[in-house]
């Protein structure tokens, strides 16, 4: 898998956008960027994910530089519960049912009043 | 909306002793996951299921076993319970093909 490297941690102002940044500059053409969250005690939480384009849900926006070798997630309008570690993953789809994720260090993003 | 249940919040067990963790998750997901989660270690893989009575080691599956009888059951067995694995032990679930996850709340573990 490709490694991916993330800062330790950012803050953002409530109400901001939150431009959480990954560069996998090592990626290859099969593999994903999935984007997960924790919440302090809790389990992480799936945000969304893509190969080359740019995709928005409910939650993030994933914006994938065109050579694929970095990538922002963008969280367009920050509030205090977004308050977490960003962990940012780069993987193949899954062809079998045994491949695994594997969780880096993440990004610490504290979003302030 | 309760999804992947994990039994216990938190669970305090003398060395020695044998534990178990439970987990369940009401999706039919075929593929369920236990990792454990230390500070400075981020999340690591013990060991994996793929269908029912399939199972796979992790990067640290040694001092546990694991037990998936049902399709929505996955067990985490700490035969023999020891200081070093006093950790938070997180469940997870997947529909095979995906590498779309989703966690329980999470087992804080405490082994005196």
């Amino acid at each position: 898998d490709a490694k991916t490297t993330q800062p330790t941690s950012m803050d953002c102002a409530e109400g901001r956008a939150a431009n959480l940044p990954c560069n996998h500059s090592t990626i290859s053409g099969n593999e994903y960027v999935y984007w997960y969250r924790q919440i302090h005690s809790q389990g992480p939480q799936y945000i969304i994910h893509g190969l080359k384009n740019n995709e928005t849900n409910e939650m993030a926006s994933l914006i994938i530089t065109e050579d694929r070798k970095s990538s922002t997630l963008i969280l367009p309008h920050a509030t205090l519960r977004d308050t977490a570690v960003y962990y940012c993953i780069v993987r193949v789809a899954v062809r079998g049912g045994s491949e695994k994720l594997v969780f880096g260090k993440g990004t610490k993003l504290t979003v302030n009043p | 909306d309760v999804k992947v249940t994990q039994s216990s919040r938190y669970l305090v067990k003398r060395t020695g002793e044998k534990v178990f963790l439970e987990c369940v998750q009401d999706m039919d997901h075929e593929n369920m996951f236990w990792y454990r989660q230390d500070p400075g270690l981020g999340l690591r893989l013990i060991y994996f299921s793929y269908d029912v009575k399939m199972k796979e080691k992790g990067d640290i599956p040694e001092g546990y076993s694991v037990s998936r009888e049902k399709k929505e059951r996955f067990s985490l067995i700490l035969e023999s319970a020891s200081t070093n694995q006093t950790s938070m032990y997180l469940c997870a679930s997947r529909v095979s093909m995906t590498n779309v996850l989703t966690f329980g709340a999470g087992s804080r573990l405490t082994v005196l």
